[in-house]
């Protein structure tokens, strides 16, 4: 069955970019939506954006301006950037498939990658 | 304050059936678009539990149940067992954010 893996540095300073990247496996990323999710220690669930496997995005609005997500198909990856970090973007980031309309469910999900910003 | 509203806790004996609540707006739920659940155990990423307001993926037990009304939805858990305790979370989209949104989560307490 399909496997989502992600991966990127667990340390980012203040004002500095967070890159992280999504390895699929069991299955093509093409024909579908990919996800990223985080959620802050104790707290809930904050969806960031999505990527169509042709490259088309959505992205939360209150993120957007520092939100830019790509997919390769010849590694089956997706990828992270956001930029600027700020302490409050200390999480738990979580890539997951999405099935066509927005409003759709995610499933399967990856482990998850710890993201802490601090100098 | 999480656009989907959830109760933080619920609790229930085992055997016993509780449900927990999501409540939205017209803009999420009320609006039309389906409500999804999850089972967040400690540690651990989120499952999928219910999609489409009703339905269960292959392996989730029939104890999971989901409905939706008006601006709310809900998920049932009937036969309580020690496994289930651990946070749900509901999820939607709104139409006025944009956005895919959470519920809180909401902690189940097997007494």
């Amino acid at each position: 069955q399909v496997q989502l893996q992600e991966s990127g540095p667990g340390l980012v300073k203040p004002s500095e970019t967070l890159s992280l990247t999504c390895t699929v496996s069991g299955g093509s990323i093409s024909g579908y939506y990919w996800t990223w999710i985080r959620q802050p220690a104790g707290k809930g669930l904050e969806w960031i954006g999505r990527i169509y496997s042709s490259g088309s995005t959505n992205y939360n609005p209150s993120l957007k301006s520092r939100v830019t997500m790509s997919a390769d198909t010849s590694k089956n990856q997706f990828s992270l950037k956001l930029t600027s970090v700020t302490a409050a973007d200390t999480a738990m980031y979580y890539c997951a498939r999405g099935f066509g309309g927005i409003s759709r469910e995610f499933d399967p999900w990856g482990q998850g990658t710890l993201v802490t910003v601090s100098s | 304050q999480s656009v989907l509203t959830q109760p933080p806790s619920v609790s229930g004996a085992p055997g016993q059936r509780v449900t927990i609540s999501c409540t939205g707006s017209s803009s999420n739920i009320g609006a039309g678009y389906d409500v999804h659940w999850y089972q967040q155990l400690p540690g651990t990423a989120p499952q999928l539990l219910i999609f489409g307001n009703t339905n269960r993926p292959s392996g989730v037990p029939d104890r999971f149940s989901g409905s939706k009304s008006g601006t709310s939805a809900s998920l049932a858990i009937t036969g309580l067992q020690a496994e289930d305790e651990t946070t749900y979370y509901c999820q939607s989209y709104d139409s006025s954010l944009s956005a895919v949104v959470f519920g809180g989560g909401t902690k189940l307490t097997v007494l």
